[in-house]
């Protein structure tokens, strides 16, 4: 089945750092990935949908300066969590498919917790 | 906008045992998809199963099938023969035929198969 890799699983990081997330499709070209936070014990939040070689289209109530969102490629996107602070702790999980409709469903990479201390 | 509505927050279920889960969602769209997602202790979310909401058959995988009720705009996953590796969140998610196929999740049922 198709493969959604996600890197780091876990990141610690001091407040005001920068921290980026790896999302890469291994055996597939993702033409579309999204970028999701879960608090504990609540559901997914989509963050933003981003498409190869274009600008990410962000969720209302989302800092696009804060979350900086790179889809250089078909196979990989970036997530930059500038200048983390505390209330940037959270699981984020990306997703990928291949292309925009139902029958190209999303592959879910296995998340990144972030804290920052 | 969507909205999707999972009531229980927690079930728990015998090993072997069939347990049904609720989901409810609020849409002005008339062709839609919904899922049934999967996250076990691991935090890697698996597609259970889905349903395009112009077809009246409900879904079936193996143990898993799903009561779809339109016109209620009720959607219920049912796990016959419960495992001990069903245990997990189990989170239902909508999705609109046309433009971005974004997914609308619930909140979520954290499902305990005792053994």
């Amino acid at each position: 089945g198709a493969v959604v890799s996600q890197h780091p699983s876990r990141v610690i990081c001091k407040s005001g750092t920068s921290v980026k997330i790896e999302c890469r499709s291994l055996d597939f070209q993702a033409t579309t990935m999204f970028w999701y936070r879960q608090f504990p014990k609540q559901s997914l939040m989509l963050m933003a949908t981003s498409n190869e070689g274009s600008k990410a289209t962000y969720e209302q109530g989302v800092e696009k300066d804060k979350f900086l969102i790179n889809h250089a490629s078909l196979t990989l996107s970036t997530l930059t969590v500038t200048s983390a602070h505390p209330e940037d702790s959270s699981f984020y999980i990306c997703s990928a498919a291949q292309t925009q409709g139902f029958n190209q469903p999303q592959h879910f990479g296995d998340g990144t917790r972030l804290s920052i201390l | 906008a969507q909205t999707v509505t999972q009531s229980q927050p927690e079930m728990s279920v015998q090993e072997a045992e069939t347990v049904t889960l609720s989901c409810t969602y609020d849409t002005s769209e008339n062709n839609y998809y919904l899922f049934w997602y999967k996250q076990p202790p691991s935090r890697q979310m698996i597609l259970v199963i889905r349903q395009e909401a112009y077809k009246q058959q409900n879904a079936t995988e193996n143990r898993f099938s799903v009561n779809f009720q339109k016109a209620a705009k009720s959607f219920s996953l049912k796990i016959s023969d419960s495992q001990l590796g069903d245990t997990a969140m189990y989170f239902c998610a909508f999705m609109k035929q046309s433009g971005a196929n974004n997914l609308f999740f619930g909140t979520g049922t954290r499902l305990t198969v005792i053994p």
